[in-house]
Order: structure tokens, then C-alpha cells, then sequence
């Protein structure tokens, strides 16, 4: 069966850091574009970042850019982000989602996701 | 940034009647090169992951039943459930893939009338 399981979200204080992971199984990781993608409370959908399967390409929404970084181990088929300098708005579900190759344009497998609440 | 934005927010169909949900997009995302429009549309049930529906506008992904149907081109597009079922009942996203960032609409709630 196909899955993406996200961990690692949690309660921080804003400035605070997290790290999320999301571990695949069912097919075969390192042939896929990868992407992390929020959602706040009672909101919609929100892109965050995307990294290519070889990590050759990435990119970021502009209001994560130079505090999230996205990473991966395709060796323990696992995804990241990094998440430092959190600001109250970063609160939302996160997800993790495949692309279909060769690339990042749609999501077809998603996660059930991973909350993170930035709250003091 | 191109912006989606749906219409309704929200609407209540009855059992076997049609849904109608349409997406406009700030900019075209008809790519020319390939004539082929850059949208996907999602089913969001509550507590669950978004679930893909369409792509490229109109291609129904491997499982999604045929009452689900996708149309429209350059900056305006529907997405249409016929003869609505009970477990239709969820939230419906849009998404642009022209262009980064990705976006999404922001949503059309269906109920049953």
C-alpha cells in the first residue's frame, strides 16, 4: 500500500524550532518530486516547499524562505522540513504529498498530516 | 502570484442532483506549447488529507468515479458532480500548477440539501 506518514509536529513558542518527517512506503521514493503542504485552522491550502527527487531542485513559498529547509534521505525513504524562527502563523497541519514523475505539479498520494502549533 | 478563486464558498445539493464548482484563475494557465491547462481539483473530507480528483483540467485520476468531471480552459474552469452521492459531501480545492508558488482556490464546501 502506498503511504506517507508525517511526524513530529507539536506545540512550540514562537522563534521556536521543529523538525517534521514524513516517512513513504509502498513505492519507490527517490523517483518522486516531494512536497510539504499546510493548512491552517479552518482555512485552506497552502503550497510550502518542494524538493526534487536527486534534491537538484527546490523551492519555497516566500513567507517560509530562509527559515524552513526541505530535505531528504531517499536511502530511508524520508522527507523533512526543518522549521526554524516559527511565527504564529506557521500554525496549521502540515502535509507531506507525492508528484507523479517527472514532476512536482500535482499531488496524488498525500499524508494524514502532522499539526504544529506555535503559541506561547 | 496567480490567484484561484472559487465560487461558490459553499452550496446544498440534493441526492442525485447536480454540483457545479468553478475555479477562475488570475492569469491563463492554458501552457501553449502543449495545450494543456496547468489545474487540478481536490475533495477534501473533513479530518482527512486532500484527495486528488482531476488534473490537467480534465483527467479523472485512476479510481475517482465518472460523476466527477472536469472542464474549462485559460482562467475559467468547473468542476461538476453529477448525480451527488452522500459520501460527496467534503470540501473541493483548486490548483494552479503554471506557475510557483503553487496555489490553491479557496474552496467550495458541498452539502446535501
Amino acid at each position: 500500500e502506498v503511504q506517507l506518514v508525517e511526524s513530529g509536529g507539536g506545540l512550540v513558542q514562537p522563534g521556536g524550532s521543529l523538525r517534521l518527517s514524513c516517512v513513504a512506503s509502498g513505492f519507490t521514493f527517490g523517483d518522486y518530486w516531494m512536497t510539504w503542504v499546510r493548512q491552517a485552522p479552518g482555512k485552506g491550502l497552502e503550497w510550502v516547499a518542494t524538493l526534487k527527487y536527486d534534491v537538484s531542485e527546490y523551492y519555497y513559498v516566500d513567507s517560509v524562505k530562509g527559515r524552513f529547509t526541505i530535505s531528504r534521505d531517499n536511502t530511508l525513504n524520508s522527507l523533512y522540513l526543518q522549521m526554524n524562527s516559527l511565527r504564529a502563523e506557521d500554525t496549521a497541519v502540515y502535509f507531506c504529498a507525492r508528484s507523479p514523475p517527472p514532476h512536482y505539479y500535482y499531488m496524488d498520494v498525500w499524508g494524514k498530516g502532522t499539526t504544529v502549533t506555535v503559541s506561547s | 502570484d496567480i490567484v484561484m478563486t472559487q465560487s461558490p464558498d459553499s452550496l446544498a445539493v440534493s441526492l442525485g442532483e447536480r454540483a457545479t464548482i468553478n475555479c477562475k484563475s488570475s492569469q491563463n494557465v492554458l501552457y501553449s506549447s502543449n495545450n494543456r491547462n496547468y489545474l487540478a481539483w481536490y475533495q477534501q473530507k473533513p479530518g482527512q488529507p486532500p484527495k486528488l480528483l482531476i488534473y490537467w483540467a480534465s483527467t479523472r485520476e485512476s479510481g475517482v468515479p465518472d460523476r466527477f468531471s472536469g472542464s474549462g480552459s485559460g482562467t475559467d474552469f468547473t468542476l461538476t458532480i453529477n448525480s451527488l452521492q452522500a459520501e460527496d459531501v467534503a470540501v473541493y480545492f483548486c490548483q494552479q500548477y503554471y506557475s510557483r508558488p503553487l496555489t490553491f482556490g479557496g474552496g467550495t464546501k458541498v452539502e446535501i440539501k
